[in-house]
């Protein structure tokens, strides 16, 4: 069964330092990944998405994440961290069922960013 | 272009109620998912519609159960509500139909807050 875990349910990091947040996925096959991001009272935004044609995926608000298919891992990262990435970020991975799509999420990453 | 949208906002319920979802895809989109995402926690797939049928479902028992419009619209019933049921409910709309297949990333709405006391 495909599955992601997210390791860390919070993790705080100082306005300008490195963003880390790590993902790994359980698949038996080409995996379609996700991430995810939710502002306080929100729903969920699309980060990025893994689509195959590039290892090193870049999406919104400066954040991109990294495909290593050797370390089953999708990464997410952003040089500098600002006050306003402070949400919950989620991990998912698209699972395939006789032609329908659901997303199996992982159980979160809350970012805290201290002034 | 309006994204997915989601009424109501709130809800607060007792035990043993039934409550109904509602739920509008983005323009364009046939596929509408739900999901329960109860606090401190991932969201959870409930069931997916299109063409007005169920096409797949979670783990969830009957007591939840769903509709889909022809204009592809989406409500989600919850009936008996227990105390567990408390959880910020999502909906999450797809084009099917579009080229990137698995790709097509899925758009959520802003989700209804349920409260049963």
């Amino acid at each position: 069964a495909q599955s992601v875990t997210q390791l860390g349910s919070h993790v705080s990091v100082s306005e300008g330092a490195l963003v880390l947040l790590r993902c790994n996925y359980s698949s038996s096959v080409p995996p379609y990944l996700f991430w995810y991001v939710q502002y306080p009272n929100q729903g969920l935004q699309l980060l990025l998405k893994y689509t195959s044609a590039a290892t090193l995926v870049k999406g919104i608000n400066g954040f991109e994440a990294e495909f290593k298919k050797s370390e089953t891992s999708f990464h997410l990262t952003k040089p500098s961290a600002h006050m306003s990435d402070a949400a919950e970020y989620f991990c998912a991975v698209s699972v395939v069922t006789s032609g329908t799509y659901k997303y199996i999420f992982g159980t979160g990453t809350r970012l805290k960013v201290l002034a | 272009d309006a994204g997915v949208t989601q009424s109501p906002t709130h809800l607060i319920k007792t035990r043993g109620q039934q409550v109904t979802l509602r739920c509008s895809p983005k323009s364009g989109h046939d596929t509408v998912s739900w999901y329960q995402q109860a606090l401190g926690q991932g969201p959870q797939f409930i069931f997916q519609y299109y063409e007005e049928e169920e096409r797949q479902r979670g783990n969830f028992p009957d007591r939840f159960s769903g509709h889909q419009f022809p204009n592809y619209s989406s409500e989600l019933n919850v009936n008996a509500l227990l105390l567990g049921d408390s959880a910020l409910y999502l909906c999450a709309s797809r084009d099917r139909r579009g080229t990137s297949g698995a790709y097509n990333e899925q758009f959520f709405g802003p989700g209804t807050r349920l409260t049963v006391l």
